[in-house]
């Protein structure tokens, strides 16, 4: 199985930067996801990591480093839409993907 | 239909009953996947199929069965239901070059 960690609760005000850590340990690595789930809906696809490095998509950036068995994920000029939890998910060996707890990041005004 | 869709949206059932969750895509993609999420827990895999006709167990598959029959569809079936089984189910399928995963709206269950 996998362990997968990261914090439950971020606060930020709108137009800030909030950065959520997260670490892993697996047996075998196939990829990082971040997945974002608004209250009541399901989780969407927001980046992919397989490499070690930083991928930006316009106000998000996500980061990897297998060797540490760490990622991630940037949200820049926040705004009260991505009040919202953030899951970060890590693809094993046998291509399983196991979900962290999640982060519940709340934007304030 | 566009993506991945669930039936029923929510569903109360008593215990001992038995109750199948519908998933259906559009994606033409081999893999599908259950998930339940529980405060706290995060999402945990139930069962997943890697193309039509298999089918394979996650990490929670006691109480539940599935079946591919073709790959659009993938039906939960929870033979008879317990209160533990009370979660909000999501179904989800992979394709694409990096095999990412997409969701589908997810069943809001509850035992009683």
């Amino acid at each position: 199985g996998q362990n997968i960690d990261q914090p439950t609760e971020m606060t930020a005000t709108e137009g800030a930067i909030v950065q959520i850590n997260c670490t892993y340990q697996t047996s075998g690595f196939n990829g990082l996801f971040w997945y974002q789930q608004h209250a009541g809906e399901a989780p969407t696809f927001l980046s992919y990591n397989v490499l070690d490095g930083l991928e930006e998509k316009g106000r998000f950036s996500s980061f990897l480093s297998r060797s540490k068995g760490y990622s991630y994920l940037l949200l820049k000029e926040l705004q009260m839409k991505d009040s919202a939890s953030y899951l970060c998910a890590v693809r094993d060996g046998n291509y399983k993907l196991s979900f962290g707890a999640g982060t519940t990041v709340t934007v304030r005004a | 239909i566009a993506g991945i869709t669930q039936a029923p949206t929510s569903q109360i059932l008593a215990a001992g009953r038995r109750m199948t969750l519908r998933c259906t895509q559009d994606m033409r993609h081999n893999a599908m996947y259950w998930y339940r999420q529980d405060l706290g827990l995060g999402l945990r895999l139930i069962h997943y199929s890697n193309t039509a006709g298999t089918t394979g167990k996650g990490e929670v598959p006691d109480g539940y069965s599935v079946s591919r029959a073709n790959t659009d569809d993938f039906p939960l079936t929870l033979a008879s239901a317990v209160p533990s089984q009370t979660s909000v189910y999501f179904c989800a399928s992979s394709g694409g070059d990096t095999d990412t995963q997409y969701f589908g709206p997810g069943t809001r269950l509850t035992v009683l």
